[in-house]
């Protein structure tokens, strides 16, 4: 297996844009994670889930934020608008119950 | 509200030298995870601890569970610049929360 894949890897938008996210979570994980980090906030949890249904979306931080899993194979997160505040590097994860959790290398988005 | 404080949260030593991070809570966790984290990449995963009390060594590294399982600690022996980068621990279960990490630089 190929690993965690996200796309893309860097991504430059105007604010007020809508940016989509993706995901290919490792075959087989039925758990998948994405979290932003930043300098000031860390890597910080936005939503989870769990045979791909939504378990927890308390980490999100506005109604701007949406993610969505409609297979095992893809997950997508989006931010619509877009604003500079949200600039920051995103992380999908994924992890078969509760053993080791394999991470993508990150979108880093910028919001001008 | 953050569950896991690490401390310190910036260290930069000579190479050679020992140092200790910590990872604290005022919780009780079943397991908790130490991750490394490289510049331009995702963390990944060192060593998963379970029992309290209990002691894991990987290679130079040596993660403690405190015996309450509310902390834990990582030692590295004879730091080397391969050494350097992002640590964090993490409380596994069904949500997964890392902690404010601890950024180290180990200078040649």
């Amino acid at each position: 297996d190929a690993g965690v894949i996200q796309s893309p890897r860097h991504e430059v938008t105007e604010m007020g844009q809508e940016v989509t996210l993706r995901c290919k979570p490792i075959s087989g994980h039925d758990y998948l994670f994405w979290y932003r980090q930043t300098m000031m906030r860390g890597l910080e949890l936005l939503i989870y889930f769990n045979n791909n249904v939504p378990i927890d979306d308390s980490g999100m931080p506005e109604d701007r934020f949406s993610a969505k899993m409609p297979n095992a194979s893809f997950s997508t997160l989006k931010i619509q608008p877009s604003e500079p505040r949200d600039s920051a590097v995103y992380f999908c994860a994924s992890r078969f119950r509760s053993a080791e959790a394999f991470f993508g290398q990150g979108t880093r988005l910028t919001v001008v | 509200t953050q569950l896991l404080e690490q401390s310190p949260q910036f260290l930069s030593i000579q190479e050679g030298e020992n140092l200790t991070v910590y990872c604290n809570s005022s919780s009780v966790f079943s397991s908790l995870q130490w991750y490394r984290q490289e510049p331009g990449e995702g963390p990944v995963l060192l060593v998963t601890v379970v029992t309290g009390g209990e002691v894991k060594k990987l290679k130079r590294l040596t993660f403690q569970f405190g015996d309450a399982r509310k902390d834990s600690s990582l030692h590295i022996t004879a730091a080397q610049p391969g050494d350097t980068g992002l640590y964090l621990c993490a409380v596994t279960g069904n949500q997964f929360y890392f902690g404010t990490g601890t950024s180290l630089t180990v200078i040649p």
